[in-house]
This record gives C-alpha cells, sequence and structure tokens, in this order.
C-alpha cells in the first residue's frame, strides 16, 4: 500500500480549527475514495472521486465536511470547525478503473491519524 | 452501507495452528476482500474475489467467496508470528461504490 501517499500521518488540531488531509493516488490511478476508521471498528466509506469530480459522497456528513480531486495535485479531506468526535484515522484508496472491478481492488494508504483536543 | 458480521472478533492461538474467520451479510455481494491491518498502518489487500463459489490462495492464505454471496471465509494455515494483526472482511454490492467493511478479527499468534 505504500503507493497511495497520505499526510500528513498525524494531525492535532484544537476544536473550532480546520483539519487538511491530504493524499496522493498511486501513478495512473484516477479514482480516489475516503474511508474513516473509529478506533476497534471497521473502515467507513465517506466519499468517491474522480478527476474533478465527485462521483458518490453519500458516506460524507452533510456539514463541514468537503473533498476534492483537482485536475493537478492531490485529493483533499477538508474537515471545518472540527469537533472531539472528528478524531479518528482517515484512509485514502485509489483505483485505475472504477470501484472494485475485476482486477481493480483497492489498495490503501497508511492513513492520517487526527485528534481534536 | 450494510453492516458485516465477522467472526471471532479475536483469537489467540499459538504459533503452527491453523485459523479460520468469516463474514457474513445480509445483502448479496459481488465482491468479497480480505485486508490485514497492522498498528498504526493502513488495511493491506490479501484476497480478492469476484465470482460466487470461487476459491483463492496467497502462500498460506486461503479465501472463499459463499455459493450464496453473502459470506466469506478466510484460513490462515500453519500461522507465524508475524500473522499478528487485525483482519477485515470487505464486501460491495453490485450497485455501489462503497467497500462495507466488518469489524475485525484481532490475531494474536505467540511462538
Amino acid at each position: 500500500n505504500a503507493g497511495v501517499m497520505q499526510n500528513p500521518r498525524h494531525l492535532v488540531r484544537r476544536r473550532g480549527q480546520e483539519a487538511r488531509l491530504r493524499c496522493s493516488p498511486m501513478k495512473g490511478h484516477s479514482h480516489v475514495y475516503w474511508y474513516r476508521q473509529l478506533p476497534e471498528e471497521g473502515l467507513k466509506f465517506m466519499v468517491y472521486l474522480q478527476k474533478e469530480n465527485i462521483i458518490d459522497e453519500s458516506g460524507m456528513p452533510k456539514e463541514r465536511f468537503s473533498a476534492e480531486f483537482p485536475k493537478e495535485g492531490p485529493s483533499i479531506l477538508r474537515i471545518q470547525q472540527v469537533v472531539r468526535g472528528d478524531s479518528a484515522a482517515y484512509f485514502c484508496a485509489s483505483s485505475p478503473t472504477g470501484p472494485s472491478s475485476y482486477n481493480s481492488p483497492l489498495h490503501f494508504g497508511n492513513g492520517t491519524r487526527l485528534t481534536v483536543t | 452501507g450494510q453492516q458485516l458480521n465477522q467472526s471471532p472478533q479475536s483469537m489467540f492461538i499459538q504459533e503452527g495452528e491453523d485459523v479460520s474467520m468469516n463474514c457474513t451479510s445480509s445483502s448479496i455481494f459481488n465482491t468479497w476482500l480480505w485486508y490485514k491491518q497492522d498498528p498504526g498502518e493502513g488495511p493491506v489487500l490479501l484476497i480478492a474475489l469476484y465470482k460466487a463459489g470461487e476459491l483463492t490462495s496467497n502462500g498460506r492464505l486461503t479465501a472463499q467467496f459463499g455459493i450464496t454471496r453473502k459470506d466469506s471465509f478466510l484460513n490462515i494455515s500453519a500461522s507465524i508470528p508475524s500473522d499478528v494483526g487485525i483482519y477485515f472482511c470487505a464486501g460491495q454490492e453490485n450497485s455501489g461504490y462503497a467497500l462495507n467493511f466488518g469489524k475485525g478479527t484481532s490475531l494474536l499468534v505467540t511462538p
């Protein structure tokens, strides 16, 4: 999973601040997915993006959360006015084609661990 | 998303023993994936399954896509200490983009 690069690895924010998480997909991959993992839980889908387009954001909270995947540069997950409940590990995954088609399963990055104090 | 039931929640075994874990879903999936996650790291893909009844091996790991398409299992043979970690199943419905994850099986292996 070293191909998907996420930074920062750890992020500490005070309540009310903004958190920006970055994800660079594997080379040649134009599909990016964000997942959130709470302690001792499995990953939960948040959003699926292709270059410059949000395809499915059904797992994203309606307020304070946004995601983008610009034509140039990494995908960004932005959390405004963070609260303690936002503390979690946020993982990005990429694939070269559509969602989990044959021979195109998701490969994850090492995540960003967000702590809100 | 769909909640997968993954069991057992944790396992504590001796080196050399075989391990089996499974996942069930109330929905039909067209893809089952098994991942391993080490502390502080992201999930690493172990095995991907795309057809009902499919049995696939990756070294000492074997996984099967259940005939009903609502379950999958993962076996690890002759466990070694580096097998320690949390194993997650993940399934995907035909109509969706999201992977639905189980809550994980925590595996501890003693030498």
